[in-house]
């Protein structure tokens, strides 16, 4: 692979349920992030890591979890899933030096019923 | 916080010029991107500014005025394919990405 993955690329939930969205780089990035997008809203972050073992909450984090066990990998949890998370959710990375560019993954469409 | 805003949509006709403005009011400033998306596509970078002025990549340019919190992207030449969202976003004093809900920009023949 090249740059950035996510899974799955939809996912249909019900509410109450857990869910792992899934995304890794191979880029050697520092830093990795995790938006949601909804419409009218742009892009919002949820959480963030700088480097391999560290993570960070953003704007929206209640109601989601991340890990960063590896520099490759920054898995995005749902412990129990609302209607409200219903979104469009894009991991992205970046080298993690000030002014550098983010680079994004596919994106995943989660609907939680 | 952060507010960014820019317009919601913008029509242009294909061959012309279109400018998207972007005015934002930060704690901290550490430059200023656009990123192009497509419709159900990620998000792409397009530029980044960091200092007063113009820069010019193809038929693309941006604008920054850091002191009036406002920038602006030019697409000249306008070909079908420019047809998408068009997202600015300010990092801020700890490097993190604030996005505005984007600018709709669609190119008729």
């Amino acid at each position: 692979i090249a740059g950035i993955t996510q899974a799955p690329t939809s996912q249909i939930l019900a509410a109450g349920r857990r869910m792992t969205l899934r995304c890794t780089q191979d880029m050697r990035h520092n830093a990795m992030y995790w938006y949601r997008q909804d419409l009218g809203l742009g892009l919002r972050l949820i959480h963030y890591s700088n480097t391999a073992g560290t993570t960070g909450k953003g704007e929206v984090p209640d109601g989601y979890s991340v890990s960063r066990a590896n520099t490759d990998d920054f898995p995005l949890t749902l412990a129990s899933a609302v209607p409200s998370q219903t979104s469009v959710y894009f991991c992205a990375s970046s080298t993690g030096t000030g002014g550098d560019e983010q680079f994004f993954g596919p994106g995943t469409r989660l609907t939680v019923l | 916080g952060q507010n960014i805003d820019q317009p919601t949509e913008m029509t242009a006709t294909e061959g012309a010029i279109v400018q998207i403005n972007c005015t934002y009011q930060t704690s901290g400033f550490n430059g200023l991107f656009w990123y192009q998306q497509h419709a159900g596509e990620a998000p792409t970078f397009l530029s980044y500014n960091v200092l007063d002025g113009l820069e010019e990549k193809g038929r693309f340019s941006s604008f920054l005025s850091r002191s009036k919190g406002y920038s602006y992207l030019l697409l000249k030449e306008l070909q079908m394919k420019d047809s998408a969202s068009y997202l600015c976003a300010v990092s801020g004093g700890d490097y993190k990405l604030s996005f505005g809900a984007g600018t709709t920009v669609t190119v008729r023949a």
